[in-house]
C-alpha cells in the first residue's frame, strides 16, 4: 500500500509561535487530502480539508503541491490547546476508498 | 452535530475468544469503515463497506475478521479468535457518498486481549 510520510517531531514551541508541518505521499492518483488532529487516546478529528489552491481556516493554513506530492499545515499564533498529534491523511481516487494516515507529528505548545 | 457512536468503550477478552465491536454510523452516511490503532502506532485501515458489502479491505483484515450491517443502523466488526496482537483501539468511521468526503470517527473501542 502507498504510504504517507510525516516528520514525527515532537515540535515544542512557546505560545504565540508559528509552526509548520510537512507531509509527503506516494500515490500520485490520490484525490483528497486532509489534516486530522488526534489528542492522546482519542479518535482522529477532522481539522481541515486541503484544496489544490490552498486554504485557510482561522489560524490554520493548508497547502498542497500535487507535482511534488507534498502537503503542509501552518499554525499561526499557537495556543496551549493546539497541543496534539497532527495527522496527514490522503485518499484514493474514488468514493469509498480507504483514507491512508501518516503516523502524525506531535506538537507541544508551552506557556 | 450528528456523531458516530461505538460500544463498548473498553473490551477485555482472553486470547482465542470471539469479540464483537459495535458502531452506529451517522444516519445519512453510506460508507462505513473500521480502522485500528495499536498503541504508539499509526491509524491503520481495516475495511470499508458500502451497499451491504465490503468494498475494500487491507491485508490486516484476514479470515478472522468479519463485518456486518445487521439492521439499518448498526455496523459491527467481529474478531473470531482473538490474538494478543489484536490489542488496539478500534475506530469506526462513516462518510457521505461522494469522493473527497472526510471520515467522521467514533470515539473508539479499546480492545485488550490477555
Amino acid at each position: 500500500r502507498k504510504e504517507v510520510e510525516q516528520d514525527p517531531g515532537p515540535f515544542n514551541v512557546p505560545e504565540g509561535a508559528t509552526v509548520a508541518f510537512n507531509c509527503t505521499y506516494s500515490n500520485s492518483a490520490s484525490q483528497s487530502f486532509f489534516w486530522y488532529r488526534q489528542d492522546c487516546r482519542k479518535e482522529p478529528k477532522l481539522l481541515m480539508s486541503v484544496y489544490s489552491s490552498g486554504n485557510e481556516d482561522g489560524r490554520f493554513t493548508a497547502q498542497l503541491n500535487r507535482a511534488s506530492q507534498y502537503i503542509s499545515l501552518l499554525i499561526r499564533d499557537s495556543k496551549l490547546s493546539d497541543s496534539a498529534t497532527y495527522l496527514c491523511v490522503v485518499s484514493g481516487n474514488q468514493a469509498g476508498t480507504a483514507l491512508i494516515f501518516g503516523k502524525g507529528t506531535t506538537l507541544s505548545v508551552s506557556s | 452535530e450528528p456523531e458516530v457512536t461505538q460500544t463498548p468503550s473498553h473490551q477485555v477478552t482472553q486470547m482465542g475468544q470471539e469479540v464483537i465491536l459495535r458502531c452506529v454510523p451517522i444516519s445519512n452516511h453510506l460508507y462505513f469503515y473500521w480502522y485500528r490503532q495499536i498503541l504508539g502506532q499509526k491509524v491503520e485501515f481495516l475495511v470499508s463497506f458500502y451497499n451491504n458489502e465490503i468494498s475494500e479491505k487491507s491485508e490486516i483484515f484476514d479470515d478472522q475478521f468479519s463485518v456486518e450491517r445487521p439492521d439499518g443502523s448498526n455496523f459491527t466488526l467481529k474478531i473470531r479468535s482473538t490474538k494478543l496482537e489484536d490489542s488496539a483501539m478500534y475506530f469506526c468511521a462513516s462518510s457521505q457518498a461522494q469522493a473527497g468526503s472526510p471520515l467522521h470517527f467514533g470515539n473508539g473501542t479499546r480492545l485488550t486481549v490477555t
